[in-house]
């Protein structure tokens, strides 16, 4: 069975810190790998996608994807309160079936603290 | 650029009772996904169709649920009979041709009493 593992937190950063939020995914076959921002009550908002080994940056954001290690992680500099949300881990693995179905980790709540 | 909008946003319904969810995806996306969050636990994918055909619908709880995509369009999920089980926010998701990267809608919230 496929699994997205995250650490559902809370994880509290001080305003203008980096959060450090972290995956791991149990099927080697995996693709693509997504970050969701959510904010309580909203949707999921797409913020991050990233394919290949290595960082890939975005603004503030900075995902980083170790197939061999079968870990994803997204980076936050400079932190603001704004950036307070569940952040959703999300694989894609290729089947057969030609589905682009995604797997969902349970989401790591970040806080920051003005 | 509309996104994706669900209808309604909250729904009540007694157990036995059926409810049917719409999703409109972002035009011109072929790709349209539905998923569902319970209390507690992961989204999880239920069902994913490309233009009106469904391409894997291996997440579908079972035979009480339906979903259908006329046209190509918007889609509709329906329930019937609805059980307490079925509670939780059903979300959808769309995406262009080919592309992976997807798309939210901001879910409905089905209760069921």
């Amino acid at each position: 069975q496929k699994e997205v593992e995250q650490n559902s937190g809370p994880l509290s950063v001080p305003e203008g810190a980096i959060a450090s939020l972290n995956c791991t995914y149990s099927d080697r076959g995996s693709q693509s790998f997504f970050w969701y921002r959510q904010y309580s009550g909203k949707s999921p908002e797409l913020i991050m996608s990233i394919y290949s080994n290595g960082d890939k940056e975005d603004g503030r954001f900075t995902a980083q994807l170790n197939k061999a290690s079968q870990y994803v992680s997204l980076l936050i500099r400079d932190s603001q309160p704004s950036d307070s949300a569940t952040y959703l881990c999300a694989v894609y693995n290729p089947s057969g079936a030609g589905s682009y179905q995604l797997t969902f980790g349970k989401g790591t709540k970040l806080s920051v603290i003005p | 650029e509309a996104g994706v909008t669900q209808f309604p946003s909250h729904s009540v319904i007694e157990k036995g009772q059926t409810v049917t969810l719409r999703c409109d995806p972002i035009s011109g996306h072929d790709n349209l996904y539905w998923y569902r969050r319970v209390m507690g636990k992961e989204i999880k994918f239920l069902l994913h169709f490309v233009k009106e055909s469904k391409q894997d619908e291996s997440g579908m709880p079972n035979n009480r649920f339906l979903a259908e995509r006329t046209g190509g369009t918007y889609s509709t999920l329906k329930v019937q009979p609805a059980e307490l089980e079925d509670s939780g926010v059903y979300f959808c998701a769309s995406s262009q041709a080919g592309v992976y990267e997807q798309y939210f809608g901001p879910g409905t919230r089905l209760t069921v009493t």
